[in-house]
């Protein structure tokens, strides 16, 4: 079965600095999908930014990215010029590559935007 | 567009009671996930259905649990006899179709309180 791990329960940033959120997982399959998740505080969960496993460019949306390191089996989140509105539970997921989309997520990491 | 529509939002039940949560997932989407979190947890799956079809039911609890996802209608996660250690947010999503990108569109979930 597959596990994602995240370290780190809480996180804080400073407005408009750069923030790394951890992620490793645990998977013997080749093809899989990796997910980072928003949960604010309305609790709706937000697709931040999401990882093929077969794709070895890092995926890139705005001021997110990803450190995507398949052989160390780890998904970190980067998150640059941090603003108030990126305060949120921020969660890691998996999805293996076969059948359906079924996700697993981490324990995830609340982070904190100092203003 | 209208996303996924879970309701309600909130439901109050005492011990023994009857819990019904409703799911209509996004228009042209035919496959429903439902998902539990406990508090500060991440989300953990329960069951993935299809219209008139379960297909995987591994994350549900063997008792008092029971999902349907008929051809007309929202999805229903119901929930016999509910316990205090029922309380938490349940989250539905849905996606397009098997295999497809691998985003799942989550609700903003049912937050059930058990007295």
């Amino acid at each position: 079965a597959q596990t994602v791990t995240q370290s780190q329960p809480e996180m804080s940033v400073q407005e408009a600095e750069t923030v790394t959120l951890s992620c490793t997982y645990d998977t013997s399959e080749s093809d899989y999908y990796l997910f980072w998740y928003k949960q604010p505080p309305s609790r709706q969960m937000i697709l931040v930014i999401r990882q093929e496993a077969y794709k070895q460019q890092n995926a890139t949306e705005n001021r997110f990215s990803v450190n995507f390191q398949k052989a160390a089996k780890s998904f970190s989140l980067k998150i640059s010029d941090s603003q108030l509105g990126d305060a949120a539970m921020y969660f890691c997921a998996y999805r293996s590559g076969f059948g359906n989309e079924k996700l697993t997520f981490g324990t995830g990491t609340r982070l904190t935007i100092i203003p | 567009n209208a996303g996924v529509m879970q309701n309600p939002r909130h439901l109050v039940r005492r011990r023994g009671q009857e819990a019904r949560l409703r799911c209509s997932p996004m228009k042209g989407h035919s496959h429903v996930y439902w998902y539990r979190q406990l508090p500060e947890e991440g989300l953990k799956f329960m069951v993935y259905l299809q219209k008139e079809n379960i297909i995987d039911e591994s994350g549900m609890p063997k008792e008092r649990f029971s999902a349907e996802f008929p051809k007309e209608g929202p999805s229903i996660l119901r929930i016999q006899q509910v316990v205090r250690g029922d309380s938490a947010a349940y989250f539905c999503a849905s996606s397009r179709d098997r295999g497809s990108t691998g985003e799942l569109f989550f609700g903003e979930g049912s937050r059930l309180t058990v007295l």
